[in-house]
């Protein structure tokens, strides 16, 4: 049984670019949450889907979007790249109520130059 | 709002050793508090949870009780090994109601490195 998978592993982008990363949530799992980890820090909350729908959002500007399709898996689009959103970007899935079932992906790690 | 506060690391220990790792909390309510772990390179992974005042997790050795009177959640181990080696994340549950629906998220810690040396 496959757990969480996020692509890509690794990525580097210029400031000012545009950023897609993707999620497959757990067999079974119908909840998608997005957390931004900075070096050295805990994992922030960006937001979370259910039903397709954006459900609960953290402090991160508008810049960052997402999307969630039918078959439960995500996206999240960082727009305008900055240097500070240079992070580890962790999917995690689960059912709604979570968080005894919640399970992490490896994370992608994305670097902006 | 709610937050979690951790010792700060990075933590450096002799096989064997004893492990407290603080973990502190403001919330309202009584949210559920969790450990996760983290080791290189992977995302993160449950080492235990307690749901309500008193409680104690435990697992692999590693246990944590939550205790409403002072906030706290800490995490220990009697004895530590080589393969312990990963950074340790504090982090509460907080659920909310939505459009008939219960959605949670996590808050977590900043993290702390324990080193362990053979």
């Amino acid at each position: 049984d496959a757990g969480v998978t996020q692509s890509p592993t690794h990525l580097i982008k210029t400031r000012g670019q545009q950023v897609t990363l993707r999620c497959s949530p757990k067999s079974g799992h119908d909840t998608v949450s997005w957390y931004q980890q900075a070096l050295g820090q805990g994992p922030q909350f960006i937001f979370q889907y259910y039903e397709e729908e954006e459900r609960q959002r953290g402090n991160f500007p508008d810049r960052f979007s997402g999307h969630q399709y039918p078959n439960y898996s995500s996206e999240l689009n960082v727009n305008a790249l900055l240097l500070g959103d240079s992070a580890l970007y962790l999917c995690a899935s689960s059912l709604l109520r979570g968080p005894d079932g919640y399970t992490f992906g490896s994370g992608t790690r994305l670097t902006v130059v | 709002g709610d937050s979690v506060t951790q010792m700060e690391g990075p933590v450096t220990l002799s096989e064997e050793a004893f492990l407290t790792i603080n973990c502190t909390y403001t919330a309202t309510g009584y949210p559920s508090l969790f450990w996760y772990v983290q080791y290189p390179g992977e995302g993160l992974q449950l080492l235990l949870k307690a749901t309500k005042a008193d409680d104690k997790g435990s697992n692999k050795g590693f246990e944590a009780t939550y205790r409403k009177e002072t906030t706290s959640f800490h995490l220990e181990k009697g004895s530590v090994q080589v393969s312990d080696s990963a950074v340790y994340f504090c982090a509460l549950w907080r659920l909310r109601a939505d459009r008939g629906s219960t959605l949670g998220r996590l808050y977590f810690g900043r993290g702390t490195q324990l080193t362990v040396w053979p």
